[in-house]
Protein backbone atom coordinates (compact mmCIF):
# COMPACT_ATOMS: atom_id res chain seq x y z
CA UNK A 1 0.00 0.00 0.00
CA UNK A 2 0.88 3.90 -0.35
CA UNK A 3 1.85 5.43 2.71
CA UNK A 4 0.07 9.03 2.75
CA UNK A 5 0.99 11.48 5.21
CA UNK A 6 -0.85 14.75 5.82
CA UNK A 7 -0.17 18.27 7.58
CA UNK A 8 -1.20 19.58 9.83
CA UNK A 9 -3.09 16.42 11.61
CA UNK A 10 -5.36 18.66 13.22
CA UNK A 11 -5.60 22.58 13.49
CA UNK A 12 -8.15 24.83 14.81
CA UNK A 13 -8.75 28.07 12.81
CA UNK A 14 -10.06 31.20 13.35
CA UNK A 15 -13.35 32.09 11.16
CA UNK A 16 -12.66 34.13 8.07
CA UNK A 17 -8.94 33.04 7.92
CA UNK A 18 -7.53 29.85 5.24
CA UNK A 19 -5.61 27.18 5.27
CA UNK A 20 -3.65 24.76 3.57
CA UNK A 21 -3.31 20.98 3.78
CA UNK A 22 -0.02 19.19 2.36
CA UNK A 23 -0.77 15.71 1.43
CA UNK A 24 2.78 13.70 0.75
CA UNK A 25 2.89 10.41 -0.53
CA UNK A 26 5.61 8.20 -0.57
CA UNK A 27 5.47 6.78 -4.48
CA UNK A 28 4.24 8.29 -7.44
CA UNK A 29 0.37 8.06 -7.92
CA UNK A 30 -1.78 8.61 -11.26
CA UNK A 31 -4.86 9.74 -9.42
CA UNK A 32 -5.29 12.25 -6.00
CA UNK A 33 -8.60 12.93 -4.38
CA UNK A 34 -9.32 15.49 -1.52
CA UNK A 35 -12.36 14.01 0.88
CA UNK A 36 -14.38 15.66 3.37
CA UNK A 37 -15.73 14.10 6.40
CA UNK A 38 -17.95 16.26 8.36
CA UNK A 39 -18.44 15.11 11.78
CA UNK A 40 -20.61 12.03 12.25
CA UNK A 41 -20.80 11.63 8.44
CA UNK A 42 -19.95 9.81 5.45
CA UNK A 43 -17.14 10.86 3.67
CA UNK A 44 -17.63 13.43 0.45
CA UNK A 45 -15.99 13.64 -2.66
CA UNK A 46 -14.55 17.25 -2.92
CA UNK A 47 -12.17 17.44 -6.33
CA UNK A 48 -10.26 15.00 -8.12
CA UNK A 49 -6.34 16.91 -8.05
CA UNK A 50 -4.96 16.78 -11.57
CA UNK A 51 -1.37 17.04 -11.75
CA UNK A 52 -0.40 19.48 -14.22
CA UNK A 53 -4.11 21.50 -14.57
CA UNK A 54 -6.76 22.61 -13.06
CA UNK A 55 -8.51 20.18 -10.16
CA UNK A 56 -11.98 18.58 -11.29
CA UNK A 57 -14.48 19.53 -8.62
CA UNK A 58 -17.50 17.91 -7.53
CA UNK A 59 -21.15 19.15 -7.70
CA UNK A 60 -21.14 21.99 -4.74
CA UNK A 61 -17.46 22.19 -4.11
CA UNK A 62 -15.70 25.44 -5.91
CA UNK A 63 -12.52 26.14 -6.74
CA UNK A 64 -12.77 29.68 -5.22
CA UNK A 65 -13.26 28.03 -1.66
CA UNK A 66 -11.38 24.82 -1.99
CA UNK A 67 -8.08 25.79 -4.21
CA UNK A 68 -5.88 22.34 -5.34
CA UNK A 69 -2.54 22.58 -6.74
CA UNK A 70 -0.64 19.19 -7.81
CA UNK A 71 3.01 20.44 -8.78
CA UNK A 72 4.16 16.59 -9.04
CA UNK A 73 2.92 13.05 -8.59
CA UNK A 74 3.48 12.53 -4.93
CA UNK A 75 2.30 16.04 -3.54
CA UNK A 76 -0.85 18.02 -3.53
CA UNK A 77 -2.43 20.71 -1.14
CA UNK A 78 -5.29 21.31 -0.25
CA UNK A 79 -6.93 24.85 0.47
CA UNK A 80 -9.96 25.32 2.53
CA UNK A 81 -10.66 29.59 2.40
CA UNK A 82 -12.54 31.91 3.80
CA UNK A 83 -13.50 29.91 6.92
CA UNK A 84 -16.86 29.35 8.95
CA UNK A 85 -17.78 26.89 11.54
CA UNK A 86 -19.52 24.80 8.77
CA UNK A 87 -16.31 23.67 7.55
CA UNK A 88 -15.10 21.82 10.58
CA UNK A 89 -14.71 18.56 9.25
CA UNK A 90 -11.52 15.80 8.59
CA UNK A 91 -10.16 16.83 5.37
CA UNK A 92 -8.64 13.25 3.51
CA UNK A 93 -6.46 13.01 0.87
CA UNK A 94 -6.44 9.93 -1.14
CA UNK A 95 -4.77 8.33 -3.86
CA UNK A 96 -5.24 6.23 -6.97
CA UNK A 97 -3.06 3.98 -9.19
CA UNK A 98 -2.69 1.03 -11.40
CA UNK A 99 0.65 -0.10 -9.26
CA UNK A 100 -1.26 -0.79 -6.74
CA UNK A 101 -4.04 -2.63 -8.09
CA UNK A 102 -5.87 0.91 -8.54
CA UNK A 103 -6.86 0.26 -4.73
CA UNK A 104 -7.76 3.30 -2.94
CA UNK A 105 -5.88 4.62 0.01
CA UNK A 106 -6.72 7.35 2.92
CA UNK A 107 -4.38 9.36 4.46
CA UNK A 108 -5.02 9.71 8.17
CA UNK A 109 -7.08 13.07 8.07
CA UNK A 110 -6.48 16.39 8.81
CA UNK A 111 -8.97 17.90 11.35
CA UNK A 112 -10.05 21.15 11.38
CA UNK A 113 -12.35 23.12 13.94
CA UNK A 114 -13.29 26.76 13.00
CA UNK A 115 -13.90 28.67 16.39
CA UNK B 1 -24.82 9.55 -10.44
CA UNK B 2 -24.14 6.58 -7.66
CA UNK B 3 -26.05 6.89 -4.45
CA UNK B 4 -24.80 3.90 -2.07
CA UNK B 5 -26.94 3.29 1.36
CA UNK B 6 -26.33 1.30 4.26
CA UNK B 7 -29.32 -0.33 5.78
CA UNK B 8 -28.08 -0.40 9.34
CA UNK B 9 -26.27 2.87 11.25
CA UNK B 10 -25.75 0.59 14.27
CA UNK B 11 -25.08 -2.92 14.87
CA UNK B 12 -24.52 -4.71 17.85
CA UNK B 13 -22.77 -7.89 18.35
CA UNK B 14 -21.75 -10.66 20.70
CA UNK B 15 -17.66 -11.07 21.02
CA UNK B 16 -17.03 -14.46 19.13
CA UNK B 17 -20.22 -14.05 17.22
CA UNK B 18 -20.16 -12.99 13.30
CA UNK B 19 -20.89 -10.14 11.86
CA UNK B 20 -22.83 -9.38 8.58
CA UNK B 21 -22.55 -5.32 7.91
CA UNK B 22 -24.88 -4.73 4.34
CA UNK B 23 -24.76 -1.94 1.87
CA UNK B 24 -26.59 -1.23 -1.75
CA UNK B 25 -25.92 0.68 -4.42
CA UNK B 26 -27.89 2.42 -7.50
CA UNK B 27 -25.64 2.89 -10.23
CA UNK B 28 -25.19 -0.53 -12.14
CA UNK B 29 -22.59 0.91 -13.79
CA UNK B 30 -20.30 0.64 -10.90
CA UNK B 31 -17.62 -1.88 -11.04
CA UNK B 32 -15.30 -1.77 -8.23
CA UNK B 33 -16.57 -2.07 -4.51
CA UNK B 34 -14.49 -1.27 -1.29
CA UNK B 35 -15.10 -1.62 2.53
CA UNK B 36 -13.10 0.48 4.90
CA UNK B 37 -12.89 0.41 8.56
CA UNK B 38 -12.57 3.69 10.70
CA UNK B 39 -11.62 3.94 13.78
CA UNK B 40 -12.35 6.53 16.29
CA UNK B 41 -10.34 9.59 15.73
CA UNK B 42 -8.51 7.71 12.52
CA UNK B 43 -8.61 7.98 8.24
CA UNK B 44 -10.45 5.01 6.73
CA UNK B 45 -8.42 1.30 6.84
CA UNK B 46 -8.92 -0.48 3.53
CA UNK B 47 -10.32 -3.86 4.36
CA UNK B 48 -11.09 -5.47 1.25
CA UNK B 49 -12.50 -4.56 -1.98
CA UNK B 50 -14.38 -6.52 -4.86
CA UNK B 51 -14.81 -5.84 -8.46
CA UNK B 52 -17.81 -6.43 -10.60
CA UNK B 53 -16.29 -9.80 -11.72
CA UNK B 54 -16.37 -11.84 -9.20
CA UNK B 55 -19.15 -12.45 -5.97
CA UNK B 56 -17.15 -13.12 -3.76
CA UNK B 57 -13.67 -12.28 -2.39
CA UNK B 58 -11.79 -13.99 1.24
CA UNK B 59 -9.36 -11.86 3.33
CA UNK B 60 -8.74 -12.87 6.90
CA UNK B 61 -11.50 -12.95 8.88
CA UNK B 62 -13.49 -11.11 6.23
CA UNK B 63 -15.87 -11.86 3.28
CA UNK B 64 -17.24 -9.76 1.31
CA UNK B 65 -20.13 -10.78 -1.18
CA UNK B 66 -21.11 -9.21 -3.98
CA UNK B 67 -25.04 -9.35 -5.61
CA UNK B 68 -24.67 -7.63 -9.04
CA UNK B 69 -28.21 -8.23 -9.86
CA UNK B 70 -30.41 -6.32 -6.78
CA UNK B 71 -26.95 -3.96 -6.28
CA UNK B 72 -26.32 -5.05 -3.38
CA UNK B 73 -22.47 -6.07 -1.17
CA UNK B 74 -22.04 -7.35 2.35
CA UNK B 75 -19.21 -7.33 4.38
CA UNK B 76 -19.13 -10.16 6.74
CA UNK B 77 -16.81 -10.45 10.18
CA UNK B 78 -15.83 -13.77 11.20
CA UNK B 79 -15.50 -14.63 15.42
CA UNK B 80 -15.49 -10.66 15.90
CA UNK B 81 -13.11 -9.03 18.36
CA UNK B 82 -13.14 -6.49 20.12
CA UNK B 83 -10.65 -4.41 17.97
CA UNK B 84 -13.15 -4.86 15.52
CA UNK B 85 -15.31 -1.82 16.85
CA UNK B 86 -15.49 0.66 14.38
CA UNK B 87 -17.56 2.19 11.75
CA UNK B 88 -17.89 0.52 8.06
CA UNK B 89 -18.15 2.09 5.42
CA UNK B 90 -18.60 0.99 1.92
CA UNK B 91 -17.71 2.73 -1.11
CA UNK B 92 -18.43 2.26 -4.98
CA UNK B 93 -16.71 3.19 -8.09
CA UNK B 94 -16.57 2.46 -11.68
CA UNK B 95 -12.95 2.50 -12.28
CA UNK B 96 -12.96 2.50 -16.33
CA UNK B 97 -13.10 6.16 -16.46
CA UNK B 98 -9.86 6.19 -14.20
CA UNK B 99 -10.85 9.55 -12.84
CA UNK B 100 -13.44 8.68 -10.62
CA UNK B 101 -13.38 9.25 -7.03
CA UNK B 102 -15.22 6.79 -4.65
CA UNK B 103 -19.08 7.38 -3.47
CA UNK B 104 -19.22 6.45 0.08
CA UNK B 105 -22.57 5.09 1.86
CA UNK B 106 -23.48 6.43 5.27
CA UNK B 107 -21.57 3.77 7.52
CA UNK B 108 -22.28 1.21 9.73
CA UNK B 109 -20.87 1.57 13.72
CA UNK B 110 -20.08 -1.62 14.66
CA UNK B 111 -20.25 -2.19 18.70
CA UNK B 112 -19.13 -5.70 20.12
CA UNK B 113 -20.39 -6.77 23.32
CA UNK B 114 -18.12 -9.11 25.41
Amino acid sequence: SAVISQKPSRDICQRGTSLTIQCQVDSQVTMMFWYRQQPGQSLTLIATANQGSEATYESGFVIDKFPISRPNLTFSTLTVSNMSPEDSSIYLCSVRTPELGNTIYFGEGSWLTVV
Amino acid sequence: GESVGLHLPTLSVQEGDNSIINCAYSNSASDYFIWYKQESGKGPQFIIDIRSNMDKRQGQRVTVLLNKTVKHLSLQIAATQPGDSAVYFCAATYSGGGADGLTFGKGTHLIIQP
